[in-house]
């Protein structure tokens, strides 16, 4: 089973600010076969990017992915009031799927 | 435009089988482009897959729950299920169904999620 720890567990800040969301794999993921949602509360998620810097349709190009190996990052270039939420990273580079523990972004 | 619902009971006896129902509107399941899945998370942690299924009947599952969970397909009614057995309270979660990726075949696996279902809580207690 590939583990996805995410880090920081939650980040304080201010609208307009950039970002840096951290997803680090317990072995390599393959083909970066890596995925990032965000989460607003009562919601499901919503996918961001996929293959780990392909960004999903409709998703603003303030949000870019970047990584391979067993290292993943998700930025947002200039946080807006809406992208206060959780975010999870997700492996799908073998056949048990796992995700990330989340990342809270939280208004400061 | 694509949408999935969730459906099924949402208080449901410890030691039972919890059946859940998602409806896929705005796609055909036999189109074959796709798998499935169902997705938990339970109140206030992370997200866990459960299983996937193709609109063939195959499927794969998580193997810490596999013992328990069988994923099934009416691809005629466009609708997959789930089936989980034994409850107990680690099982109270909201569960999500979600359509995967495009299917090319068993070398691409584009197994993310999008579109999820809104979710539907589930709450195993006597």
């Amino acid at each position: 089973e590939i583990v996805l720890t995410q880090s920081p567990g939650t980040l304080s800040l201010s609208p307009g600010e950039r970002v840096t969301l951290s997803c680090r794999a317990s072995q390599s993921v393959s083909s970066s076969y890596l995925a990032w949602y965000q989460q607003k509360p009562g919601q499901a998620p919503r996918l961001l990017v996929y293959g780990a810097s392909r960004r999903a349709t409709g998703i603003p190009d303030r949000f870019s992915g970047s990584g391979s190996g067993t290292d993943f990052t998700l930025t947002i270039s200039r946080l807006e009031p809406e992208d206060f939420a959780v975010y999870y990273c997700q492996q799908y580079g073998t056949s048990l799927l796992t995700f990330g523990g989340g990342t809270k972004v939280e208004i400061k | 435009q694509l949408q999935l619902q969730e459906s099924g009971p949402g208080l449901v006896q410890p030691s039972e089988t919890l059946s859940l129902t998602c409806t896929v509107s705005g796609d055909s399941i036999t189109r074959g482009s796709h798998y499935w899945g169902w997705i938990r998370q339970p109140p206030g942690k992370g997200l866990e897959w459960i299983g996937s299924i193709f609109y063939t009947g195959s499927t794969y599952y998580n193997p810490s729950l596999k013992s328990r969970v069988t994923i099934s397909v009416d691809a005629s009614m466009s609708q997959f299920f789930l089936k989980l057995t034994s409850l107990t309270a680690a099982d109270t979660a909201t569960y999500y169904c979600g359509r995967h990726g495009p299917y090319y075949g068993s070398g691409t696996p584009n197994n993310w999620f999008d579109p999820w279902g809104q979710g539907t809580q589930v709450t195993v207690s006597s």
